[in-house]
């Protein structure tokens, strides 16, 4: 298996643009999880998903943030409008849920916001 | 809430030694999984080892070894024969298996220490 794949791996923007940032889950896991690192505040999730249905988006920090998983094998992350204070790593994780089930992340995103 | 702490920003060690690496945890419930994950230059996440919480038995996986204190919410990292590929930024984590919370699944992240391993 080719592993989460996350896209692009680096995006560097401007303040005020719409942002989009991509994953694929590994083929048949049913959790998906979008994290957030940044030197301050460390690594945290932002978001996630069960059966391509959100069920905990407390740690996405503003409306300018969102998330939707259309289908089993693709997820994206939104950021419209974009800020300086946006730019971070963005890591997409999948797993099969049982409860001994392990996170696999992908590469990550880096995004800078000018 | 759960957190997890990483009282250890940095540490280094020699080539072919034994170092440990710190994390200790604070929560109220007696159900959920540790977990050791590994951050190279690369960014790349990968799991290096996890414990069961009910588990007595410390989980080891080749040169890496966990001491478990659960009355004392503590979870090492031992590596072994240390290489200079364990170069890296490692995170303890912690994750919740009470089914039905909306914290189940998430993994909550230490702050992190960054391992250097000297030739």
């Amino acid at each position: 298996d080719a592993g989460v794949i996350q896209s692009p791996r680096h995006e560097v923007t401007e303040m005020g643009q719409e942002v989009t940032l991509r994953c694929k889950p590994i083929s048949g896991h049913d959790y998906l999880f979008w994290y957030r690192q940044t030197m301050m505040r460390g690594l945290e999730l932002l978001i996630y998903f069960n059966n391509n249905v959100p069920i905990d988006d407390s740690g996405m920090p503003e409306d300018r943030f969102s998330a939707k998983m259309p289908n089993a094998s693709f997820s994206t992350l939104k950021i419209q409008p974009s800020e300086p204070r946006d730019s971070a790593v963005y890591f997409c994780a999948s797993s099969l849920g049982d409860y001994k089930s392990i996170q696999y992340f992908g590469a990550g995103t880096r995004l800078s916001v000018l | 809430a759960q957190t997890v702490t990483q009282s250890q920003p940095e540490m280094s060690v020699q080539e072919a030694e034994t170092v440990t690496l710190s994390c200790t945890y604070d929560t109220s419930e007696s159900d959920y999984y540790l977990f050791w994950y590994k951050q190279p230059p690369s960014r790349q996440m990968i799991l290096v080892i996890r414990q069961e919480a009910y588990k007595q038995q410390n989980a080891t996986e080749n040169r890496f070894s966990v001491n478990f204190q659960k009355a004392a919410k503590s979870f090492s990292l031992k590596i072994s024969d240390s290489q200079l590929g364990d170069a890296a930024m490692y995170f303890c984590a912690y994750r919740s298996e009470r089914a039905g919370g909306t914290s189940y699944g998430k993994l909550t992240f230490g702050q992190g220490t960054i391992l250097t391993v000297h030739p």
